[in-house]
């Protein structure tokens, strides 16, 4: 069954350092999100992709962050100077087609640590 | 921005049971609610989903029920069996050109054997 794949599986940065987040959606799927959930509350969304472009972003997804889908495979989140609030797990999820009907399928995660 | 809330923070049922998971929001323009379920160390995993047009949606040991008016949805696990001890998340969107999904902050289910 195809899945989103996600690396690396942990990641530890410095404060300040630049770290990037790096997935493979589901082949065939064409729209691509970025969700993180810091410890002990809710998954949020922080950005949408499709068509090489950022469809949807949160208030979370400031000029820090940004996204990139250097090939025909990965889908990359850059964090440019990482804080202590980064630390997170970050997902990324992909899906066939935008609209709501179309279910979005998570990767196992990112844990990242900003010391 | 509390749109899904999961007012219960954990449940234990007994193995054979009933499991049910409850979730209320206040948009009303959402449109399309699902379900994940989450272990440890994973991703959230799709379990089901329900279209604002329907009132309940049935996939196995699993039925989701959607009140409209009260701006409910619940899950039902039935029988409930120990692997289904995980945390779940209610989540909704509302096809306005938007691609997000809202989630709630989940309910720890533990599956007693």
């Amino acid at each position: 069954e195809p899945e989103v794949t996600q690396t690396p599986s942990h990641q530890v940065t410095q404060m300040g350092q630049e770290v990037i987040l790096r997935c493979v959606p589901i082949s065939n799927h064409l729209y691509f999100y970025w969700y993180r959930q810091i410890l002990g509350q809710k998954v949020e969304f922080l950005v949408s992709f499709y068509n090489n472009e950022i469809s949807e972003k949160s208030e979370i997804f400031d000029d820090q962050f940004s996204v990139e889908r250097p090939d025909g495979s990965n889908f990359t989140l850059k964090i440019r100077s990482t804080k202590l609030e980064d630390s997170a797990m970050y997902f990324c999820a992909s899906s066939l087609g935008g609209s709501s009907y179309n279910e979005q399928f998570f990767g196992p995660g990112t844990r990242l640590t900003v010391l | 921005d509390q749109q899904v809330k999961q007012n219960s923070p954990s449940l234990s049922v007994q193995e054979g049971r009933i499991s049910i998971l409850n979730c209320d929001y206040t948009n009303s323009m959402f449109d399309y609610f699902l379900w994940y379920k989450k272990y440890p160390a994973e991703g959230p995993t799709f379990l089901i989903s329900i279209s604002s047009i329907k009132d309940k949606n049935e996939d196995g040991r699993f039925t989701v029920f959607l009140n409209k008016s009260a701006k409910h949805l619940s899950l039902h696990i039935v029988p409930s069996q120990p692997g289904d001890s995980a945390v779940y998340f209610c989540a909704a969107s509302a096809d306005l050109g938007t691609y997000k999904y809202i989630f709630g902050t989940g309910t720890r289910l533990k599956v007693l054997a």
